[in-house]
């Protein structure tokens, strides 16, 4: 079925800390994974994507984590700073250009 | 360049009306996808358009929903004798192909 969730709803982190947000998917045949960070009365904004064939990417602060295996993958933030404070979503596609959307996770930042 | 516009930004509607949001994707993007998104949650895929064809309409409604791509124009998302449900955002989305999309910062639609 079309499932894309997430662990942790909210998060909350000092800033300077490193932020970790968690995603969990349930259909084995999506091969394309992508991070979105959504700030209030706005579009999400592409962070960083992952295919399949991978289990690792780095962006620049940001690290993507792909387990095929318990269908589970991960956004890293390094160094978290206040403007980093938003609501992150991680999407899927299974072939095509269909995208399913996570619940979302709320990042807060204490400065 | 311009990224994904919206317009309007907010729009307000009373029930038995018809609502028209427009995207204008990104230049040179021929993808074009509509989400909605309620308060506190994900967005909801709707539908996926090139041009002049509608590609995936999986996630809309059968009734009073439509969406158009035409060759020349923005899209279109049409909904008509609208209900007070139908009060959420609206996102549009854009690609060039096989790459991620873009998003334009919504239509807020409100139902009276």
């Amino acid at each position: 079925g079309e499932s894309v969730g997430l662990h942790l709803p909210t998060l909350s982190v000092q800033e300077g800390d490193n932020s970790i947000i968690n995603c969990a998917y349930s259909n084995s045949a999506s091969d394309y994974f992508i991070w979105y960070k959504q700030e209030s009365g706005k579009g999400p904004q592409f962070i960083i994507d992952i295919r399949s064939n991978m289990d690792k990417r780095q962006g620049q602060r940001v690290t993507v984590l792909l387990n095929k295996t318990v269908k589970h993958l991960s956004l890293q933030i390094a160094a978290t700073q206040p403007g980093d404070s938003a609501v992150y979503f991680c999407a899927e596609r299974a072939g095509g250009f269909k995208t399913i959307f996570g619940a979302g996770t709320r990042l807060f930042v204490k400065a | 360049n311009a990224g994904v516009m919206q317009n309007p930004r907010h729009l307000v509607r009373r029930r038995g009306q018809e609502a028209r949001l427009r995207c204008s994707p990104m230049k040179g993007h021929s993808h074009v996808y509509w989400y909605r998104q309620l308060p506190e949650e994900g967005l909801k895929f709707m539908v996926y358009l090139q041009k002049e064809n509608i590609i995936d309409e999986s996630g809309m409604p059968k009734e009073r929903f439509s969406a158009e791509f035409p060759k020349e124009g923005p899209s279109i998302l049409r909904i008509q004798q609208v209900v007070r449900g139908d009060s959420a955002a609206y996102f549009c989305a854009s690609s060039p192909g096989d790459q991620p999309q873009h998003f334009g910062d919504g239509t807020r639609l409100s139902i009276l």
